[in-house]
């Protein structure tokens, strides 16, 4: 199995609302990744938990709230969203220190 | 200047056509990935490269250390080949214990027209 599933597909938003993105594995994969992504461009890095720690934040605001409850799950909890939060949100998953990430399919959230 | 750069931003071919696709980057790297994304989303991860060749059917994937290049070829192109093709890398000095980020190029939206 070598599928990285995200759940919902997509998402729509208003900036009081809280929501959460969930992201699951079972490739074994202690390394997981929560990617930010707009239209026409690559994804930008948002979090990367290795052994369900987190070990890179990158200077992401605290209204993305990040979440590991075990080695096949991630989260991301949203409160207080703004339109410019708008995006693709990507998970992925990787052996620690070696290997290719596997991408999900993504979440499309749109805040209004 | 980005640490990774791919030409063309754009390419429209015709069905059968060979395509390449240009990643050049600035930087040590340990491991060098080709990725296809499809409208709608989703990323494939189609090869992995620390040196040399792969093949995977249609798809070749190059890579020069020294030049610190790689080209990723289609042939016998096909419309279901239309998708944003991106170019990351890994950089070199991250120790192997840390899980792995990428520095992504800017993409190549590549169209195959019937």
């Amino acid at each position: 199995d070598t599928e990285v599933t995200q759940t919902p597909k997509h998402l729509v938003m208003g900036m009081t609302n809280k929501k959460s993105l969930k992201c699951e594995q079972h490739m074994g994969h202690r390394a997981m990744y929560w990617y930010k992504q707009k239209a026409k461009k690559p994804p930008e890095l948002m979090f990367v938990y290795s052994y369900e720690k987190l070990s890179i934040n990158e200077s992401v605001p605290s209204r993305f709230s990040p979440e590991c409850p075990n080695s096949s799950l991630l989260n991301l909890h949203l409160h207080a969203l703004q339109p410019e939060d708008s995006a693709l949100y990507l998970c992925a998953s990787s052996r620690v220190g070696a290997g290719t990430q596997y991408f999900g399919p993504g979440t499309r959230l749109l805040v209004l | 200047k980005n640490e990774v750069e791919q030409s063309p931003q754009n390419l429209t071919a015709q069905e059968g056509e060979f395509i390449t696709i240009n990643c050049s980057y600035s930087v040590g790297i340990s491991a060098l990935h080709w990725l296809q994304q499809h409208p709608g989303g989703g990323i494939v991860s189609l090869f992995m490269l620390s040196s040399g060749k792969k093949k995977h059917g249609r798809l070749i994937a190059t890579i020069n250390i020294q030049e610190k290049h790689s080209s990723l070829h289609i042939t016998a192109s096909h419309p279901r080949d239309s998708a944003v093709y991106i170019c990351a890398v890994r950089l070199s000095g991250i120790s192997s214990g840390s899980a792995r980020q990428l520095t992504f190029g800017s993409g190549t939206q590549l169209t195959v027209l019937p």
